[in-house]
């Protein structure tokens, strides 16, 4: 059964420690993998989209990378403002997205 | 528009009472996309259109659920005989030409008592 599994449920983290997010997939025929920010009361935003084991993608204090059977969003020296959910999700051979649950983060100052 | 508008932005309604929820995508977007997310949840995919015509509707959960986009632009969803269990937020989104990097509305909250 294709399955998105996001981890920390929620990471606490003080200003400037910098950490990383997972996202572990077992989808057949993966055509992409994308994360998307999502704040309280507020539709889901997109972040990036990476295609192909090894890739890699960057804004600002996040950076994306992807493997054959996981994806990690790395934070680095992150700001109170960088306090969300962080959704992942994968499209399948259909072209539908499996969407994770989400990891909260909250950066203290 | 500038972004994706849904509206209401929250619901509150009887079990057994029909809804309507509307989005209003970005101009010029072809494809619109409705989901539903519950607390602590990622979204769920409900139905996908291209144009005025659904071209993926496998994720409504039963024939309660419907809907439309008649002139390719804003859509209604509309669910009957609501249950509590449909109580959630229900997402539209929309995207150039069927791309995934989607922008989404703040959606609208359902709760149905």
């Amino acid at each position: 059964e294709d399955q998105v599994t996001q981890s920390p449920e929620a990471l606490r983290l003080q200003e400037g420690e910098s950490s990383s997010l997972n996202c572990s997939y077992t989808v057949s025929g993966l055509r992409g993998l994308f994360w998307y920010r999502q704040d309280p009361g507020k539709g889901p935003e997109f972040l990036f989209t990476l295609y192909s084991a090894g890739e890699e993608k960057e804004k600002e204090r996040l950076k994306a990378t992807l493997t054959k059977k996981e994806s990690f969003l790395h934070i680095t020296a992150p700001k109170p403002e960088d306090s969300a959910t962080y959704l992942c999700a994968v499209l399948r051979s259909n072209y539908q997205l499996i969407w994770g649950a989400g990891t909260k983060l909250i950066i203290k100052p | 528009g500038a972004g994706v508008s849904q509206t209401p932005s929250n619901k509150v309604t009887e079990k057994g009472k029909y809804v309507e929820l509307r989005c209003d995508p970005i101009s010029g977007h072809t494809a619109l996309y409705w989901y539903r997310q519950s607390l602590g949840q990622g979204p769920e995919f409900l139905i996908y259109f291209q144009g005025t015509g659904a071209a993926d509707d496998s994720g409504l959960p039963n024939d309660r659920f419907f809907a439309v986009r008649p002139e390719g632009s804003v859509s209604t969803l509309k669910i009957q005989r609501t249950e509590r269990g449909d109580s959630a937020v229900y997402l539209c989104a929309s995207s150039q030409q069927g791309g995934f990097g989607y922008t989404f509305g703040s959606g609208t909250r359902l709760t149905v008592v």
